[in-house]
């Protein structure tokens, strides 16, 4: 079974600073995608940014942008010029691309993220 | 563009009482549909998925059911509630196209069983 590992329970960063927050996972699969989901206070789970396995590019989107290391099973997430609308909950997931698992995600317990002035 | 909507959106239950959480998807058709479980400062656990009307797949075994009547609505229940059933419950949808698709989450339900 997968499994996603997020070792930080918290982080802090000031307004306009980039933080980094990290992410491992456990799979004997090759083929799989990562995801990147933000859960503010009102606890609707928001995409931020996916990742397939199989590109080796990272994926960015605007202030957002992962480092994939494949081989070391690590997928973090960076964010860029941090914004008091950073803060929140955010969490890692994985998902297989066989298609006999019928799309289930794996969670990380996730990492709550300050923005500070 | 697709919606998808919960209801309620907070809920105060009776250990012992039946329940029954609501999720509707608009702007999209044959939609894959899931529920997750959120127990407090944790991740979100899979309960049941469905990839079609009357198919239901079911990831835990628990005091949970869940019923797909119509292509875009999808129903947790339960016939008597555990304190344990207490949480914060999400509706997800994807296209189902392929198994890369993105789950897109709605506002979600606040269970509390007294």
């Amino acid at each position: 079974a997968q499994t996603v590992t997020q070792s930080q329970p918290e982080m802090s960063v000031q307004e306009a600073e980039t933080v980094t927050l990290s992410c491992t996972y456990d799979t004997s699969e090759s083929d799989y995608y990562l995801f990147w989901y933000k859960q503010p206070p009102s606890r609707q789970m928001i995409l931020v940014i996916r990742q397939e396995a199989y590109k080796q590019q990272n994926a960015t989107e605007n202030r957002f942008s992962v480092n994939f290391q494949k081989a070391a099973k690590s997928f973090s997430l960076k964010i860029s010029d941090s914004q008091l609308g950073d803060a929140a909950m955010y969490f890692c997931a994985y998902r297989s691309a066989d298609t006999g698992t019928a799309s289930k995600l794996t969670f990380g317990t996730g990492t709550r993220l300050q923005v500070t002035l | 563009s697709q919606t998808i909507h919960q209801w309620p959106a907070t809920l105060v239950q009776p250990v012992g009482s039946p329940l029954s959480l609501e999720c509707t998807v608009e702007g999209t058709s044959n939609p894959n549909l899931y529920w997750y479980r959120q127990a407090a400062g944790r991740g979100l656990q899979l309960l049941f998925y469905s990839v079609g009307i009357g198919q239901i797949s079911s990831e835990v075994p628990q005091n949970l059911s869940a019923s797909r009547p119509q292509d875009r609505q999808f129903i947790l229940s339960s016939k008597k509630l555990l304190l344990s059933d207490s949480g914060f419950y999400l509706c997800a949808w994807s296209r189902g196209l392929y198994q890369g698709e993105t789950q897109y989450f709605g506002p979600g339900t606040r269970l509390l069983v007294l």
